[in-house]
């Protein structure tokens, strides 16, 4: 049982564009909302979060946008630059336990 | 600043041998979790430990083991090793059970069995 549904598994998007990478969840339990960003070779990295309370969080080109209602959330990606290549995962966790639980990953690709 | 670190960074075994994964953090974490992944599959929870002491299954703990040695290290064992154990495995750390905080990862141990 898929918790966390990832779409798409792969995105190609032009220099300048805007890059949109969905999540959606059925716990209603899930209390907290991660975005993390990995390069080939390395770990995950954190990279914005989001909690029920608010329907959107922006830092700098990266924005949550958080619809509760329909239990899901999507990351967007402003003005979208070749250095934005890489894995996106999302992720969702309630803090009745400390599991974390991950999507199947975003492979993103900028054209130059 | 070491973060969390993992050793080895790759290892071959042949089916049906064992091997321990070695996790440590210098940042006075308290949770500490070991995920594996797959391509297409993304990152699967493993086992996870939220405090000194304690540790819980994950979503796929068959056929591993774990060992909260201390507040710094988590150590994943492979008792006896199948090819649908490869994978590249990552350990993570938290400061906060809760998760009220940033996951920290290390860089991934690479794991292929023959």
């Amino acid at each position: 049982q898929q918790q966390v549904k990832q779409s798409p598994q792969s995105l190609i998007v032009q220099k300048g564009g805007i890059s949109i990478i969905n999540c959606a969840y059925e716990n209603t339990a899930f209390d907290y909302f991660p975005w993390y960003q990995q390069f080939p070779g390395k770990g995950p990295a954190l990279l914005i979060a989001i909690r029920p309370d608010v329907s959107e969080k922006k830092e700098g080109r990266f924005t949550i946008s958080f619809n509760k209602s329909a239990k899901q959330f999507s990351l967007h990606i402003m003005d979208s630059q070749p250095g934005d290549s890489a894995t996106y995962f999302c992720a969702a966790s309630d803090n009745r336990d400390d599991k974390i639980i991950f999507g199947k990953g975003t492979r993103l690709h900028i054209l130059p | 600043n070491a973060g969390v670190t993992q050793t080895p960074k790759f290892q071959v075994l042949k089916t049906g041998q064992s091997m321990t994964l070695q996790c440590a953090q210098d940042m006075n974490h308290n949770s500490m979790y070991w995920y594996r992944q797959d391509p297409g599959m993304g990152l699967r929870l493993i086992y996870y430990s939220a405090s000194e002491g304690t540790t819980d299954k994950g979503e796929v703990p068959n056929g591993y083991n774990v060992s909260r040695l201390n507040k710094r290290e988590f150590s994943l064992r492979l008792e006896s090793a199948a090819p649908s154990q490869t994978s590249v495995y990552f350990c993570a750390s938290t400061r906060l059970a809760g998760n009220t905080g940033e996951l920290f990862f290390g860089e991934g141990s690479r794991l292929t069995v023959l």
